[in-house]
C-alpha cells in the first residue's frame, strides 16, 4: 500500500462550488504539505502543517483552507471553486525539516 | 530570494547514454538541501536523490548521482546508462523559507530514444 494517499484521484467541478481533497499517510510523519502544480510549472505551497495544532500558510494560500483532523490526515478544502484553481494538487509529508518530502499521487482537479 | 534555475527545457539521450541535467540555485542560507524529483507522465512526484549543503561528497543513488559545485552554485542531476522509463519530467527543488517548504525549477523534459 502506498504511503501517501490522496482522494479523490480526479475531480471535475462548477465554478462556485466547495470541494474537499483528502490526503492519509502511513509513514508517521509529523510534517504534512499542500502544493498545487500548474501546467508545464513547478509545485507552490498551499498551506503546511508541523503538527495537529500547527497548520501555516503557504505562498498561495488565499481561496484555500485546509484541516489537520490528526497526525495522519490533513485536508484541503476550495470554498468556492474558480477555473484558475484548475490544477493538479499534491500532498507531502516529512519527518521534520531537514528531511526528504514524499509526494502522494496527486489529485487532478478541473473546475469549470 | 531563493530560487531554482533549470534552463533545458527539453533534452534528448540515446538509450544506454549518461545525460546531465543542469540546475543552479541562489540563497544566502547556509544550511541548505538540494533535491530532485522525477515526474512521469502519469503525474507522480518520485523523489531521487537529496544533497545537503554541507556534505562533502557528491550524492548517488543507484543510477542518479547529484553534482554538487557550492561555488557555483549548482546541483545537477547525472543520470547513467539511461532507460527508456527514464523519460519524464525532473524537477530540482531546494529545501527553504517557509516551514521547510520546497522551491521548485520549472522542470526538464527529459527524452530516452531506443
Amino acid at each position: 500500500d502506498a504511503d501517501v494517499t490522496q482522494t479523490p484521484r480526479n475531480r471535475i467541478t462548477k465554478t462556485g462550488k466547495r470541494i474537499m481533497l483528502e490526503c492519509s499517510q502511513t509513514k508517521g510523519h509529523d510534517r504534512m504539505y499542500w502544493y498545487r502544480q500548474d501546467p508545464g510549472l513547478g509545485l507552490q505551497l498551499i498551506y503546511y502543517s508541523f503538527d495537529v495544532k500547527d497548520i501555516n500558510k503557504g505562498e498561495i494560500s488565499d481561496g484555500y483552507s485546509v484541516s489537520r483532523q490528526a497526525q495522519a490526515k490533513f485536508s484541503l478544502s476550495l470554498e468556492s471553486a474558480i477555473p484558475n484553481q484548475t490544477a493538479l494538487y499534491f500532498c507531502a509529508t516529512s519527518d521534520g525539516q531537514g528531511y526528504t518530502q514524499y509526494f502522494g499521487p496527486g489529485t487532478r482537479l478541473t473546475v469549470l | 530570494a531563493q530560487k531554482i534555475t533549470q534552463t533545458q527545457p527539453g533534452m534528448f539521450v540515446q538509450e544506454k547514454e549518461a545525460v546531465t541535467l543542469d540546475c543552479t540555485y541562489d540563497t544566502s542560507d547556509p544550511s541548505y538541501g538540494l533535491f530532485w524529483y522525477k515526474q512521469p507522465s502519469s503525474g507522480e512526484m518520485i523523489f531521487l536523490i537529496y544533497q545537503g549543503s554541507y556534505d562533502q561528497q557528491n550524492a548517488t543513488e543507484g543510477r542518479y548521482s547529484l553534482n554538487f559545485q557550492k561555488a557555483r552554485k549548482s546541483a545537477n542531476l547525472v543520470i547513467s546508462a539511461s532507460q527508456l522509463g527514464d523519460s519524464a519530467m525532473y524537477f530540482c527543488a531546494m529545501r527553504g523559507g517557509q516551514g521547510g517548504k520546497l522551491i521548485f525549477g520549472q522542470g526538464t523534459e527529459l527524452s530516452v530514444k531506443p
